[in-house]
């Protein structure tokens, strides 16, 4: 299987300021059709997961510009331009690559 | 207004049996690769099965192969998930959620995402 290691697991950030997650994939995620399959979910408190970007660096509709994705083979970052408080909750790199498909551990953000 | 909306959670005994389901509207159901996906308490996300849009396909994690059966009915615009000889560590809240689709091209396309809120699943003697 598909191995998904995210860092930071805790992330502890100030309001205004940038965040960043990394990805990393324990074999490369370009399938045959050429495309990376790597999406970034956030969950708030209490909520279902929900997508904001997919094939590395398509943001979803309705998701704040703020979100940006990015990377290539089996390095990839979610990064946050500037966190404000409705970005609190745990994130999530997912590979839908190879089956069975993988997601990372989580990543806590929080407000300092 | 896009919905989807699982259901048929609850307690249950280890070795028993429940079956899930999910109802979607708003999008064109039969078109859409559709997926399980569950978070025990306090956990990360962890897949559990996936089927084609037309049926005719299904993935199981090897956690759940020989014990789970997913299955859908598109006139019902509805994925059932069959859950039998339960586990505790099968204890989660399990989402229903829409994946992609092949357009007329065959080429993939995963433009939108549309999740339920989710129903609990405890495995419990």
């Amino acid at each position: 299987d598909v191995v998904m290691t995210q860092s930071p697991l805790s992330l502890p950030v100030t309001l205004g300021q940038p965040a960043s997650i990394s990805c990393r994939s324990s074999e490369s995620l370009v399938w045959s059709d050429g495309n990376i399959y790597l999406s970034w979910f956030q969950q708030r408190p209490g909520q279902s997961p929900r997508r904001l970007t997919y094939k590395v660096s398509n943001r979803d509709s309705g998701v704040p510009d703020r979100f940006s994705g990015s990377g290539s083979g089996t390095d990839f970052t979610l990064k946050i331009s500037r966190v404000e408080a409705e970005d609190v909750g745990v994130y999530y790199c997912m590979q839908s690559t190879r089956w069975p498909f993988t997601f990372g551990q989580g990543t806590k953000l929080e407000i300092k | 207004q896009v919905q989807v909306v699982e259901s048929g959670g609850g307690l249950v005994k280890p070795g028993g049996s429940l079956r899930l389901s999910c109802v979607a509207s708003g999008f064109t159901f039969s078109d859409y690769h559709m997926k399980w996906i569950r978070q025990a308490p306090g956990k990360g996300l962890e897949w559990v099965s996936y089927m084609t849009g037309s049926g005719a396909n299904m993935y199981y994690a090897d956690s759940v192969q020989g014990r789970f059966t997913i299955s859908r009915d598109n006139a019902k615009n509805s994925l059932y998930l069959q859950m039998n000889s339960l586990r505790d560590e099968d204890t989660a809240v399990y989402f229903c959620a829409s994946m992609g689709k092949y357009d007329n091209e065959k080429n993939w396309i995963e433009d939108v995402q549309h999740w339920g809120q989710g129903t609990l699943v405890t495995v419990s003697s």
